[in-house]
């Protein structure tokens, strides 16, 4: 059975720090790794990691796939108040049966 | 606006009601999907559809019922429902294929008395 582990489960920190969640996975014929940030409402995408795009970036976010160590981390640099959200991590995984697999998330929350 | 549109936002029922949940995608996709979110426990998928045909069937007990009619309008009629189903129920959609992007709408929030 696919399987996606998160840690840490929760995280306060404040404001100006730097944060990394982590993501682990045991899936069968791996294909992506992905990063959604959820705040009240829907998951919004963030990255995609693959075999051929290891290493992603958007302003003060960032993303690294480890495939050899079958992991990700999400950085988070100068976080803000609105950086609080549950961030998810998830794997896709199959051919014409692709599927996403979701860890439990990470609820991080950023006090002024 | 995330694209993705869901009807309705909350959503109370008793046991023996039947309703339906709407699903509506204005992001050319087409493939669907149906995920259940409860506390503490990860996004779990019960439907796929890709190109109105149903390629996925996540062991759902048969008192959720999916319908596709189009790629952009997806359901999931709800009918003798339990106190455990009470969740939010997401919609997504993406390209079909592998490595598309899932975009979520905001979920129903369902509370079963």
């Amino acid at each position: 059975e696919d399987k996606v582990v998160q840690s840490p489960l929760s995280l306060v920190v404040h404001e100006g720090d730097t944060v990394t969640l982590n993501c682990s996975y045991e899936v069968t014929n791996f294909r992506s790794l992905l990063w959604y940030k959820q705040e009240k409402k829907a998951p919004t995408f963030l990255f995609m990691l693959t075999s051929s795009g290891i290493e992603k970036k958007s302003g003060r976010l960032s993303s690294i796939l480890d495939k050899k160590e079958l992991s990700s981390i999400l950085n988070i640099t100068a976080t803000q108040t609105g950086d609080s959200a549950i961030y998810l991590c998830a794997v896709g995984s199959g051919g014409s049966n692709y599927k996403l697999t979701f860890g439990k998330g990470t609820l991080l929350t950023v006090n002024p | 606006e995330t694209g993705v549109t869901q009807t309705p936002r909350h959503l109370v029922m008793g046991m023996t009601n039947k309703k339906s949940l709407k699903c509506e995608q204005h992001l050319g996709h087409n493939a669907m999907y149906w995920y259940k979110q409860s506390a503490k426990k990860p996004l779990e998928l019960m439907f796929v559809y890709n190109f109105k045909e149903q390629t996925e069937n996540n062991s759902v007990p048969s008192r959720f019922s999916p319908e596709c009619p189009n790629s952009s309008h997806l359901f999931l009629h709800l009918h003798t429902l339990q106190p455990e189903d009470s969740a939010l129920y997401l919609c997504a959609s993406s390209r079909a294929g592998f490595n598309q992007p899932q975009h979520f709408g905001d979920g129903t929030r369902l509370s079963i008395l």
